[in-house]
């Protein structure tokens, strides 16, 4: 069960679009549409984001969008804003439970 | 609005057994699965495992089988235990509801286990 592949880090300046992108193989992200991604700020727990690939979860601003191509899933936030600024990682069903990513540390400038 | 909160020993000896509980409260344990997942500092999130009320579980294959996942419905709570701990294993554990859809909707504040002697 190896972890998806995410960038370390990514940055953007405040208003601009940014995409994170994570990679994994056709026994986790390109086979079933159980990507989710999660949010996490310094010392707190991580906060879901996107489920299902691409669906918003009641409260989360709808700056924050998901895809998914094949093998690699993205999560696409716009409008950068300060409070963006924290640790991503995304997760995947696989066959013998759930994988996440490395996570990547997102920078507003 | 449903809420989780870890308890248990903040240290661990080596080669001991880490023992963690999780109390849920806003919802019946008995309507969802409920998982474990840990972060080193520093690093990474990695999934544990998962319970079923009825106490059917799966784990990280990763962890081979010094995972134990129990819940006790009469108290509204699930618990972990991990053998066998090494300094590997010190991390903050978080426990999370675990949708049918794979993905964790609600979150403990994660409670921070250090092994050591």
């Amino acid at each position: 069960q190896s972890a998806l592949t995410q960038p370390a880090s990514v940055s953007g300046s405040p208003g601009q679009s940014i995409t994170i992108s994570c990679t994994g193989t056709s026994s986790d992200v390109g086979g079933y549409n159980y990507v989710s991604w999660y949010q996490q700020h310094p010392g707190k727990a991580p906060k879901l984001m996107i489920y299902d690939v691409s669906n918003r979860p009641s409260g989360v601003s709808n700056r924050f969008s998901g895809s998914k191509s094949g093998n690699t899933a993205s999560l696409t936030i716009s409008g950068l804003q300060a409070e963006d600024e924290a640790d991503y990682y995304c997760s995947s069903y696989t066959s013998t439970g759930t994988v996440f990513g490395g996570g990547t540390k997102l920078t507003v400038l | 609005q449903v809420q989780l909160q870890e308890s248990g020993p903040g240290l661990v000896k080596p080669s001991e057994t880490l023992s963690l509980t999780c109390t849920v409260s806003g919802a019946s344990i008995s309507s969802y699965y409920w998982s474990w997942i840990r972060q080193p500092p520093g690093k990474g999130l990695e999934w544990i495992g998962y319970i079923y009320y009825t106490g059917s579980t799966n784990h990280n294959p990763s962890l081979k089988s010094r995972v134990t996942i129990s819940v006790d419905t009469s108290k509204n709570q699930f618990s972990l235990r991990l053998s066998s701990v090494t300094a590997a294993d010190t991390a903050v554990y978080y426990c999370a509801s675990l949708d049918p859809n794979w993905y964790f909707d609600y979150w403990g504040q994660g409670t921070l286990v250090t092994v050591s002697s």
